[in-house]
């Protein structure tokens, strides 16, 4: 069974900072790769997608990046604001049922002013 | 549009109560999810719907009664539930050929 590992669970920096988040797997055979951050009690909201046979993606000051082979991916934020500070997921979509996803348990990132 | 909805966004019930949560979407989607998530945890996987067919069910237990009347609307009845069962509930759709789930904003429950 496909297990998803997010490193490191929680995160504090100040404002400005660049930072990475990481997204481990551990059955390359994904079909994509998704980041979500959610606020809380909130629901999720999609950031990037990688499709298995990209490297990255980017929107604004987001970077993914998939290394499928080394079962990694890292989400790379470019000078962090305050209003970034929520949980960040990222979900692999299993290769062999469309339809099931493979959440892993988050990293909650605060922003310090 | 790209917007799931879900009602009631909070709900407190008793464990003899029958109540049901509703999630629906108007993006022509045919896969819709319904998701638990506990505090500080990941979504947990309850059901999928394809095209309008239960096509997942991670053994969940049976005072959870999915249903998808029509391919824009999708319930969750509960009934009988246990003050474990507190928790998130969200509801996701993705389209066909479509890669990216589009998450609700959740229905907090508890269970009294």
């Amino acid at each position: 069974k496909q297990e998803v590992t997010q490193i490191p669970a929680a995160l504090s920096v100040p404002e400005g900072e660049n930072l990475v988040l990481n997204c481990s797997f551990t059955d390359s055979a994904i079909y994509n790769l998704q980041w979500f951050r959610q606020d809380p009690g909130k629901g999720l909201t999609s950031l990037l997608l990688i499709q298995s046979s990209q490297r990255e993606q980017t929107s604004g000051r987001l970077n993914a990046s998939l290394d499928k082979s080394s079962g990694r991916s890292t989400l790379y934020i470019a000078a962090s604001q305050p209003g970034d500070s929520a949980t960040y997921l990222c979900a692999v979509k299993e290769g062999y049922n469309f339809n099931k996803f493979y959440f892993g348990s988050g990293t909650k990132l605060n922003v310090k002013p | 549009d790209t917007e799931v909805t879900q009602t009631p966004k909070h709900l407190v019930m008793g464990m003899t109560n029958k109540k049901s949560l509703k999630c629906e979407q108007h993006m022509g989607h045919r896969a819709m999810y319904w998701y638990k998530q506990k505090a500080k945890k990941p979504p947990e996987l309850m059901f999928v719907y394809s095209y309008e067919k239960l096509s997942i069910n991670e053994s969940v237990p049976s005072r959870f009664s999915p249903e998808c009347p029509n391919s824009s609307l999708l319930n969750l009845h509960l009934h009988a539930l246990q003050p474990e069962d507190s928790a998130l509930y969200l509801c996701a759709s993705r389209g066909t050929g479509g890669e990216t789930q589009y998450f609700g904003p959740g229905t907090r429950l508890l269970v009294l």
